[in-house]
């Protein structure tokens, strides 16, 4: 068990629908990543918070937002969706930013767009 | 642009041999590099560092090489063992601890 708790585990809905997939870091984590993993694709970076503000965005699209609140949990939600958004989206925690970091993964959200 | 890349996406093995699994990478800054380990239906674990300043570092059966001048590093499993089959990433992060990662590579350890 990495410490991190990633809600639901599977979401089905269907084109056009908004979802929220809700991420709790380990304790005492104050970032949060956001990681996207497509067939056959690697894990694609999304987005990620420290303490609150938005630190770095990789492959994020404008139909797709996060926040970090002020408990430290952190939530993506992902709008008008596609087909192509069907993916399993990861979420991982580190204590801080910079040094040798390690992240620690959640077990996932497998998304399905029908 | 895919700064790490691992050009292999499967490697079968028989059991008690060793397993190579390669990763590159582009940017000559990433002084940091991770190996993860991914069973299906599970997040990816965490499985052995290497910082630049090393080019070996070993933790039991795994050991990680780094070729610097190559731009590229290596993971070997010595003995492999069944359980060990898994989709293996290579990582790096950049100053902002943006972590790249690979493609991954699925190792098969046949009995």
């Amino acid at each position: 068990d990495s410490g991190v708790t990633q809600t639901p585990k599977h979401l089905i809905t269907a084109t056009g629908q908004r979802v929220t997939l809700r991420c709790s870091p380990r304790s005492g984590d104050l970032s949060v990543y956001w990681y996207q993993q497509s067939l056959d694709q690697g894990l694609q970076f999304l987005i990620q918070y420290y303490n609150g503000e938005e630190r770095a965005k990789g492959n994020i699209l404008e139909r797709f937002s996060a926040q970090q609140f002020p408990d430290l949990h952190s939530e993506l939600n992902l709008s008008s969706l596609e087909l192509g958004d069907s993916a399993l989206y990861f979420c991982a925690s580190s204590v801080a930013l910079g040094g040798a970091e390690k992240l620690f993964f959640g077990s996932g959200t497998q998304l399905s767009v029908l | 642009d895919q700064q790490v890349k691992q050009n292999s996406p499967s490697l079968s093995v028989q059991e008690g041999r060793i397993s190579i699994l390669n990763c590159d990478y582009t940017n000559s800054m990433f002084d940091y590099f991770l190996w993860y380990k991914k069973y299906p239906a599970e997040g990816p674990t965490f499985l052995i560092s290497i910082s630049s300043i090393k080019d070996k570092n070993e933790d039991g059966r795994f050991t990680v090489f780094l070729n610097k001048s190559a731009k590229h590093l290596s993971l070997h499993i010595v003995p492999s063992q069944p359980g060990d089959s898994a989709v293996y990433f290579c990582a790096a992060p950049n100053t902002g601890n943006q972590f790249y990662f690979g493609t991954g590579t699925s190792l098969t350890v046949i009995p």
